[in-house]
């Protein structure tokens, strides 16, 4: 099926760990993103990429980094997690300019730092 | 998201309408969303407005947008208890893809 794929849904990190967030999608969208999703605050832009090659930083970028070597794959890596880490991320993918219904989300990945 | 900002609770009784507010700040949005999410799910697209136009109706659901007050609704014709959710408003952001600011996020209980 067509679709944002994100991998792992659930992880339980020591702090200080390292970790590597999976997405992929398979719709040839230039554009993918990350969110945080915190209680009573939304979900929040970590990071995007307009493309292969390139990335910038959203809103609440710190500890997190990411690369986008193709067009399919956009990981997010914590280099050192905390646990002011501790939320729910998604993954997103849309084309250039998407219309009201063409950005995709990820089912989510539940990630908690102790 | 601190530019978009929503009622955290909205309680009503089944079969009732709800209405669910929303303000963002960002003019230069181009869409802007509803989405549905339950308990330790994902987010669901529940409909969207072009920013070129007032008003969406799709089944239940009947978007208002007023640009002038940077207000938009959702609201819900003969509400049931599966819609008890959290919903979120997002705007799009930056002049294309998918960087989305979102609001806080309403949590709407149905009660029987």
């Amino acid at each position: 099926n067509a679709g944002v794929t994100q991998t792992p849904k659930f992880q339980v990190l020591k702090t200080g760990q390292s970790m590597t967030l999976q997405c992929a999608q398979d719709m040839n969208h230039e554009y993918m993103s990350w969110y945080r999703q915190d209680p009573g605050m939304g979900l929040r832009l970590i990071h995007y990429s307009v493309g292969a090659g390139i990335t910038d930083q959203g809103e609440v970028p710190n500890g997190y980094n990411v690369s986008r070597s193709t067009t399919e794959d956009f990981p997010l890596r914590l280099l050192s997690a905390a646990p002011s880490q501790t939320s729910v991320y998604f993954c997103a993918s849309s084309e250039r300019v998407p219309t009201g219904n063409t950005i995709y989300f990820g089912e989510g990945s539940w990630l908690t730092v102790v | 998201g601190e530019d978009v900002e929503q009622s955290l609770f909205l309680s009503v009784r089944e079969g009732d309408s709800s209405v669910i507010n929303c303000t963002y700040t960002d003019s230069s949005s181009t869409y802007l969303y509803w989405y549905k999410q339950e308990p330790g799910a994902g987010l669901q697209l529940l409909t969207y407005i072009f920013s070129n136009m007032d008003m969406k109706q799709d089944q239940r659901l009947t978007v208002l947008l007023n640009k002038k007050d940077k207000h938009l609704s959702l609201r819900i014709a003969d509400t049931q208890t599966g819609d008890s959710a959290i919903y979120f408003c997002a705007e799009s952001i930056g002049g294309g893809g998918n960087k989305l600011t979102f609001g806080t996020g309403t949590q709407l209980k149905v009660e029987l």
